[in-house]
């Protein structure tokens, strides 16, 4: 099966600064790939996807790219403010049904 | 309230008794999914249904988990003789169309097994 890897565990920056979150997978057939956020003790959200057919997909301050070749994506935040502070998970997926998710990194955006 | 709901939201158990737990989701989501997340982890699929139908499961849903969604509309999770590596976070999540979106996830059901 798919085995997603995510990296760092955690992550701290100052305000202002980006964040850079990277995944790898192993199924070349992966063809979507959600990133969702979790606060503390509420429901992972999702901010942003990409398919497999985009290398880059940008949502105001979000953006996520995909190297299919090298099977690896990433997730950036910029100018992060405090509010972006949670776990980040990325996921992917073959058919849009089952998820593989990473294993989560915590963000703390510093004031 | 539009979102997928679960109940209950915390569920303390002893060892060996039986739980259940309920999954309403968003009412013109046909596809609905149930996940387990332990601390620290990303939520890890445990099975989904397409309708009523019980389309896939994982190698986690050992014989004591069974899912139901009768019809096609609420699920349960039921766990029996439970064990206390069974505590987590059981997250359930529904969808329209495979991928389209990912999912909406519910606000999950924590167990704790003691």
């Amino acid at each position: 099966g798919e085995n997603v890897e995510q990296h760092p565990s955690t992550l701290s920056v100052q305000e202002g600064d980006s964040a850079v979150i990277k995944c790898t997978y192993s199924d070349s057939a992966s063809n979507y790939f959600p990133w969702y956020k979790q606060e503390l003790g509420k429901r992972p959200q999702l901010i942003i996807d990409i398919r497999s057919n985009v290398g880059e997909k940008k949502d105001q301050r979000i953006a996520v790219t995909l190297n299919k070749t090298a099977k690896h994506f990433s997730l950036h935040i910029t100018e992060t403010q405090p509010e972006d502070s949670a776990v980040y998970f990325c996921a992917a997926s073959t058919g849009g049904n089952q998820f593989y998710f990473g294993t989560g990194t915590s963000l703390t955006v510093i004031p | 309230d539009t979102g997928v709901s679960q109940n209950p939201r915390h569920k303390i158990t002893k060892r060996g008794q039986n739980v259940t737990f309920r999954c309403d989701p968003i009412s013109e989501h046909n596809r609905l999914y149930w996940y387990r997340q332990t601390l620290g982890q990303g939520p890890e699929f445990l099975t989904y249904f397409q309708n009523e139908a019980q389309l896939e499961k994982s190698r986690l849903l050992s014989d004591r988990f069974s899912a139901e969604r009768p019809k096609g509309s609420f699920s349960t999770l039921e766990i029996q003789r439970t064990e206390q590596g069974d505590s987590a976070m059981y997250l359930c999540a529904s969808s329209y169309l495979p991928g389209e979106r990912g999912y909406t996830f519910g606000s999950g059901t924590r167990l704790t097994v003691v």
